[in-house]
């Protein structure tokens, strides 16, 4: 059982370059999450997506575009990437449709992202 | 707005010692508690957490308890071994009447126990 894979697990861009982070979940959950990580601010959410056919947007969502492919499926997409952009990048997933004290998130490897 | 503040780090540690990293929250709403430990190159893992005033919550040796009177969720362990190197997040979950639910996290503080 792998959980939440994410690929690539390194990324290096120049700036305005675009590219696409995946992620799949064999769990069944029905939401899932992109968040970013930055020194001292712990994790902020980019777009989440409630279930199959939902996205919305989270906390920093400008930069960014999501598609959430099929149930196990939601991909991250960065049209002109930036030097802001420098960042790690985790998915994640969870059984319920929103955050949920009985429902934790279970988290990819992380991408890390540099935008030269 | 909803807030978690976690005390900076580095902390640092011999193996045996005693572990305490501060947390403390602002919230509107019933918030329950969590917090998240990130092992080198890994995500983050949920290690333990509450849902309700005075609950503590245990995993790995790991304890906290939810104080409501001082809006606090401190995490303790008796003895550190150096294999609970990793940052350590706490997080909140804010639930409203009307249905919208949110998760917040504080920034994260790095432990490193030495042998």
């Amino acid at each position: 059982n792998a959980g939440v894979t994410q690929t690539p697990k390194f990324q290096v861009l120049k700036t305005g370059q675009s590219m696409t982070l995946q992620c799949a979940q064999d769990m069944n959950h029905n939401s899932m999450y992109w968040y970013r990580q930055d020194p001292g601010m712990g994790l902020r959410l980019i777009y989440y997506s409630a279930s199959e056919g939902t996205t919305d947007k989270g906390e920093v969502p400008n930069g960014y575009n999501v598609s959430r492919l099929n149930k196990r499926e939601f991909s991250l997409r960065l049209e002109s990437a930036a030097p802001s952009q420098t960042s790690v990048y985790f998915c994640a997933s969870s059984e319920a449709s929103r955050p949920d004290r009985g429902s934790p998130l279970h988290f990819g490897n992380g991408t890390r992202l540099t935008v030269t | 707005g909803d807030s978690v503040t976690q005390m900076e780090g580095p902390v640092t540690l011999s193996e045996e010692a005693f572990l305490t990293i501060n947390c403390t929250y602002t919230a509107t709403g019933y918030p329950s508690l969590f917090w998240y430990v990130q092992y080198p190159g890994e995500g983050l893992q949920l290690l333990l957490k509450a849902t309700k005033a005075d609950d503590k919550g245990s995993n790995k040796g790991f304890e906290a308890t939810y104080r409501k009177e001082t809006t606090s969720f401190h995490l303790e362990k008796g003895s550190v071994q150096v294999s609970d190197s990793a940052v350590y997040f706490c997080a909140l979950i804010s639930v409203f009447s009307g249905g919208y639910n949110k998760l917040i996290f504080g920034a994260g503080t790095r432990l490193a126990v030495h042998p």
